[in-house]
């Protein structure tokens, strides 16, 4: 059976400071790995995915995580941390066979300060 | 435009009446899926169906029906809501399922459910 455990379930950071969310997983065979965020009062959307190939998966508004094996971790990082990436981040992963279901982390919020 | 669309966007309704939640979308995707968002819990999956006709249980099913006659349309029936189901809950829909690579899901706003 897969999990994902999301270390920290609030995060605060500094504008301009490093962002660094983070992912560990279990799954018994090579998995598919996401990241989705939730702003406030709206559904998830797709951040970045792992699926295969390169291990350092770059997403949209300059996040980016790399999957580490020898960890089983999928963490997210983002260079400098806007107002704006003030929001809740999940942890996603299925197996690469068959049409199993995501399971996701519990999720992370992330507070950005001033 | 392509969209997940769920109605209502809020509902208050009180023990044992029974309710149903819709679920639209416009992107001919076999697969859709309703999830509950509860504070540290995250989200966890209710029921999800890989096409019409097709459904199976999530994590946390009890308590919920589902049917997909069409295509389009997921709707979430409970069926004799309780206070413990007062939760967020989203519907999100992909095109086959994951377990490939292309596969994204998109997500509806969401709908606050509050059972008094």
């Amino acid at each position: 059976a897969q999990s994902v455990t999301q270390l920290g379930s609030h995060v605060s950071v500094s504008e301009g400071a490093l962002v660094l969310l983070r992912c560990n997983y279990s799954s018994s065979v090579p998995p598919y790995l996401f990241w989705y965020v939730q702003y406030p009062n709206q559904g998830l959307q797709l951040l970045l995915k792992y699926t295969t190939g390169a291990t350092l998966v770059k997403g949209i508004n300059g996040f980016e995580a790399e999957f580490k094996k020898s960890e089983t971790s999928f963490h997210l990082t983002k260079p400098s941390a806007h107002m704006s990436d003030a929001a809740e981040y999940f942890c996603a992963v299925t197996p690469h066979s068959g049409n199993t279901p995501l399971v996701f982390g519990k999720g992370t919020r992330l507070s950005v300060i001033a | 435009e392509a969209q997940v669309t769920q109605n209502p966007r809020y509902l208050i309704t009180v023990t044992g009446k029974k309710l149903t939640v819709t679920c639209s979308q416009n992107m001919n995707h076999e697969y859709m899926s309703w999830y509950r968002q509860d504070p540290g819990l995250g989200l966890r999956q209710i029921y999800y169906s890989m096409n019409v006709e097709v459904t199976d249980k999530g994590d946390v099913p009890e308590g919920y029906k589902v049917s997909r006659k069409e295509k389009r349309n997921f709707p979430l029936i409970l069926e004799s809501p309780s206070p413990n189901q007062t939760s967020l809950y989203f519907c999100a829909s992909s095109l086959k399922g994951y377990g490939r690579v292309n596969e994204k899901l998109f997500f509806g706003s969401g709908t606050q459910l509050s059972v008094l």
